[in-house]
């Protein structure tokens, strides 16, 4: 869905950088969702934040990642001290309204490549 | 969010319908039945939600059954673009709602 931007859509860090991705919802929408996806497997929850607020972190490893949608600008999807590990398709959803009938739209992701 | 049951695979003939069943049989009275497909690590596509009463798009049609414990998503006329794995989630309208993807099934349509 065009209407959620990520970028980069490659990304390629050394052990040990810092990785920021970044996601752009859908005009209109104020909450934004983190997945991840390893290679060969599903979509895993990360993250679920409003506007200045992180809602559900339940799916954050405890360190290393952090999120963060402010008042302006996009979301910011932070993984510091990168390992081979957090090599994956980061995937950014956004939303109109919390707990609405209308569904979460994807964005095409940020492929993270760790070297 | 209760979970689904969905076949691993599948394949049809392309110009044909295809059917995809998904079992919800512990879904409560709030929970919508959400399709989503993802096309080759692209990201996943919204494709048609309903709560009991059968819905149909551009995309396809959604039959859910009137105890509402299984759906079935229907491609009308499949294409070589339709190709992919298709989730079936269960979600209820609350705070604090989100997708939680399972394995989905892998639609495979053949020439």
């Amino acid at each position: 869905n065009a209407g959620v931007m990520q970028n980069p859509r490659h990304l390629v860090r050394r052990r040990g950088q810092e990785a920021r991705l970044r996601c752009s919802p859908m005009k209109g929408h104020s909450h934004v969702y983190w997945y991840r996806q390893l290679p060969e497997e599903g979509l895993k929850f990360m993250v679920y934040l409003q506007k200045e607020n992180i809602i559900d972190e339940s799916g954050m490893p405890k360190e290393r990642f952090s999120a963060e949608f402010p008042k302006e600008g996009p979301s910011i999807l932070r993984i510091q001290q990168v390992v081979r590990g957090d090599s994956a398709a980061y995937f950014c959803a956004s939303s109109f309204e919390q707990g609405g009938t209308l569904g979460a739209f994807f964005g095409q992701g940020t492929r993270l490549t760790v070297v | 969010d209760a979970k689904t049951t969905q076949p691993t695979s599948m394949d049809c003939a392309e110009g044909r319908a295809a059917n995809l069943p998904c079992n919800h049989s512990t879904i409560s009275g709030n929970e919508y039945v959400y399709w989503y497909r993802q096309i080759h690590s692209q990201g996943p596509q919204y494709i048609i939600h309903g709560l009991k009463n059968n819905e149909t798009n551009e995309m396809a049609s959604l039959i859910i059954t009137e105890d509402r414990k299984s759906s079935t998503l229907i491609l009308p006329h499949a294409t070589l673009r339709d190709t992919a794995v298709y989730y079936c989630i269960v979600r209820f309208t609350g705070a604090n709602s989100k997708l939680t993807f399972g394995k989905g099934i892998t639609l495979s349509v053949r020439p």
